[in-house]
């Protein structure tokens, strides 16, 4: 069965530094990766996401993660962030023995601090 | 257009009350999903029609009862809710059902049972 491990509930970063919020899964079988970030009083949105090919992907503002199969790790990271990354980020994992169902992490808030 | 919306966005309802949740989407996506969201907690799937169909269920009370009218839209009935029923609740949809595909979120609708 999958699971998903977000290793930090809460990351305080000030703002312009670097940050990583980390991830962790399990699964039997090939998997697919995704970042998910939820502003507040708003619906999740994709980030990022793995399903083959390079290990290291990008997201078009600024994020990026890196798919390591050997950790069955994908950690998010971006070298400078800015006061609005201020978020909820969501590692997910899906497989085709789960059919439909993305099982969602547990969250991470990242508070950038001015 | 690749926006998934949800009405209302809020909603107060009493435990002998019956309202409805609806949610559309025009991106021409065949998987449609319900999620229910509790205040620093990851989207916990409901339900999930492919085409139109029932495909998964997740042992959710009966006094929560999805329809799928046609493909682009998505209904969530609600009766004779508890108040430990007061959530987020997020409607997601993919362009097909399955593990490489990401998912579209609404802003979801805040519920409250009194």
């Amino acid at each position: 069965a999958q699971s998903v491990t977000q290793l930090d509930s809460q990351v305080p970063v000030f703002e312009e530094a670097p940050v990583e919020l980390r991830c962790n899964y399990s699964s039997s079988v090939s998997v697919y990766l995704f970042w998910y970030v939820q502003y507040p009083n708003q619906g999740l949105q994709l980030l990022l996401k793995y399903l083959s090919g390079s290990t290291l992907v990008e997201s078009i503002n600024g994020f990026e993660a890196e798919f390591n199969k050997s950790q069955t790790s994908f950690h998010l990271r971006k070298p400078s962030v800015h006061i609005s990354d201020t978020a909820e980020y969501f590692c997910a994992v899906s497989d085709w023995g789960g059919g439909f169902k993305t099982i969602f992490g547990a969250g991470t808030r990242l508070f950038v601090k001015a | 257009d690749t926006e998934v919306t949800q009405t209302p966005k809020h909603l107060v309802m009493g435990m002998t009350n019956k309202k409805s949740l609806k949610c559309e989407q025009h991106m021409g996506h065949r998987a449609m999903y319900w999620y229910k969201q509790k205040a620093k907690k990851p989207p916990e799937l409901m339900f999930v029609y492919s085409y139109e169909k029932l495909s998964i269920n997740e042992s959710v009370p009966s006094r929560f009862s999805p329809e799928c009218p046609n493909s682009s839209l998505l209904n969530l009935h609600l009766h004779a809710l508890q108040p430990e029923d007061s959530a987020l609740y997020l409607c997601a949809s993919s362009q097909e059902g399955g593990a490489t595909y990401e998912q579209y979120f609404g802003p979801g609708t805040r519920l409250t049972v009194t």
